[in-house]
């Protein structure tokens, strides 16, 4: 089945430690979305890849970062982890065209910070 | 400021009888509503959308109902059955690649 793959599921690192989040997808979409959801929060968008072009949320603070080296794989990159990083993080792709631009997600990589 | 609003945390429904959730928008750019259900531990998964210039658009027990003038939609779950059981989020994007934009949820509870 055509899909969108998260790891690791559960990723538990130390305050200041970097931590990268991988996400893969078999569905050849060309947008790749990342989403930070905590506890009760609506899922807030922190960037996305259409293609190789790279878009930041004005508000998605400097110590995240991405990479998509290819179409499959695209990482999210936390520099320096804070307590308020403690989320759960959303991949997510799509093949935007006329309509609905609906996006298909993985599972999720729930990230702890001691 | 949220853009997206769902202002019921939770809702307990009778299995058989009707689900109705509720979503609120504050954007007048956004063109297009989405629904997406969540079990725990699985990623959102998408359940039905509708275009701004639309009012209703219906899938098998699903039917979302668009009132642009009051910014304002709904889903209709008829009838609500065990495996309904999630939380449900409301999206909206402006079109194009543009990400959604989601509201916190509604843990939507059926009883049998």
């Amino acid at each position: 089945d055509a899909m969108v793959i998260q790891n690791p599921r559960y990723q538990v690192t130390q305050f200041g430690k970097p931590v990268t989040l991988s996400c893969s997808q078999t569905l050849n979409h060309n947008v790749m979305y990342w989403y930070q959801q905590k506890s009760s929060q609506a899922p807030k968008l922190l960037f996305h890849y259409y293609d190789k072009d790279f878009n930041n949320e004005a508000d998605t603070p400097d110590n995240f970062q991405s990479r998509r080296p290819n179409t499959s794989f695209c990482f999210l990159d936390i520099r320096s982890p804070g307590l308020g990083d403690a989320a759960m993080y959303l991949c997510a792709t799509s093949a935007p065209a006329s309509g609905a631009n609906v996006l298909t997600f993985g599972a999720g990589s729930r990230l702890t910070v001691l | 400021d949220q853009q997206v609003k769902q202002n019921s945390p939770s809702l307990s429904v009778q299995e058989g009888r009707i689900s109705i959730l509720n979503c609120d928008y504050t954007n007048s750019m956004f063109d297009y509503f989405l629904w997406y259900k969540k079990y725990p531990a699985e990623g959102p998964t998408f359940l039905i959308s509708i275009s701004s210039i639309k009012d209703k658009n219906e899938d098998g027990r699903f039917t979302v109902f668009l009132n642009k003038s009051a910014k304002h939609l709904s889903l209709h779950i008829v009838p609500s059955q065990p495996g309904d059981s999630a939380v449900y989020f409301c999206a909206a994007h402006g079109g194009g690649a543009d990400g959604l934009t989601f509201g916190k949820g509604t843990h939507l509870i059926i009883q049998p």
